[in-house]
């Protein structure tokens, strides 16, 4: 079993929708969250990230963290072509540990 | 361009051949890692450095794997008798180590290898 799960999609919706993104993982000692966008031929770049449970808002994306049920969500509202994408989940134990990434969902929005 | 970067950015080899990438991070930041991602993966850790020392090596890169940082600012990863399985996006990332914060890790485009 993989530490970090995430269905690879695709996710297609039309333009203007709210997108759910979701990753479970199995060992409680993860402490930090993150979620990363990667477009094509490009590395991934940071988006949104987490400490510990909560929810945490930065203009049209909202990442919330349950780690009672270790269950990991993004929110993006107002969905734009624009967000077509794969987007990571990705996690650590501490601030000084490596990172590791979900498999990612590949996301599409429909004009 | 300030980012991470890294070359080359597309390397097609014969199996068996030896391939040696080089990334250079972003200037004040200590920590390097190299991480490789196959079609429909997440980044797979392979290492990191703090400064010039390799502080973890994941267990499962082979031994045909290494990966140097002499002066504690670019980094090489060489691959010996590379296998068709070596095929994968290889990708290096940095960040400071100023605060503790681990989130902001910034990632370069990627070595493309293609083992034939």
């Amino acid at each position: 079993q993989k530490e970090v799960e995430q269905d690879p999609g695709p996710l297609s919706v039309p333009e203007g929708a709210i997108v759910s993104l979701n990753c479970t993982y199995s060992n409680s000692a993860f402490q930090y969250f993150m979620w990363y966008r990667q477009y094509s031929r490009k590395g991934p770049e940071l988006l949104m990230y987490t400490y510990s449970s909560g929810n945490k808002e930065d203009g049209r994306f909202t990442a919330q963290v349950d780690k009672s049920s270790k269950y990991i969500s993004l929110f993006i509202r107002d969905s734009q072509p624009s967000d077509s994408a794969t987007y990571l989940c990705a996690m650590s134990y501490s601030s000084a540990s490596k990172i590791i990434f979900g498999s990612g969902t590949r996301l599409s929005i429909r004009p | 361009d300030t980012g991470v970067s890294q070359n080359p950015r597309h390397k097609i080899t014969k199996r068996g051949q030896n391939v040696t990438f080089r990334c250079d991070p972003i200037s004040e930041h200590n920590r390097l890692y190299w991480y490789r991602q196959t079609l429909g993966q997440g980044p797979e850790f392979l290492t990191y450095f703090q400064n010039e020392a390799q502080l973890e090596k994941s267990r499962l890169l082979s031994d045909r794997f290494s990966a140097e940082r002499p002066k504690g600012s670019f980094s090489t990863l060489e691959i010996q008798r590379t296998e068709q399985g070596d095929s994968a996006m290889y990708l290096c990332a940095s960040r400071t180590q100023q605060g503790g914060t681990n989130e902001k890790l910034f990632f370069g485009s990627g070595t493309q290898l293609s083992v034939l």
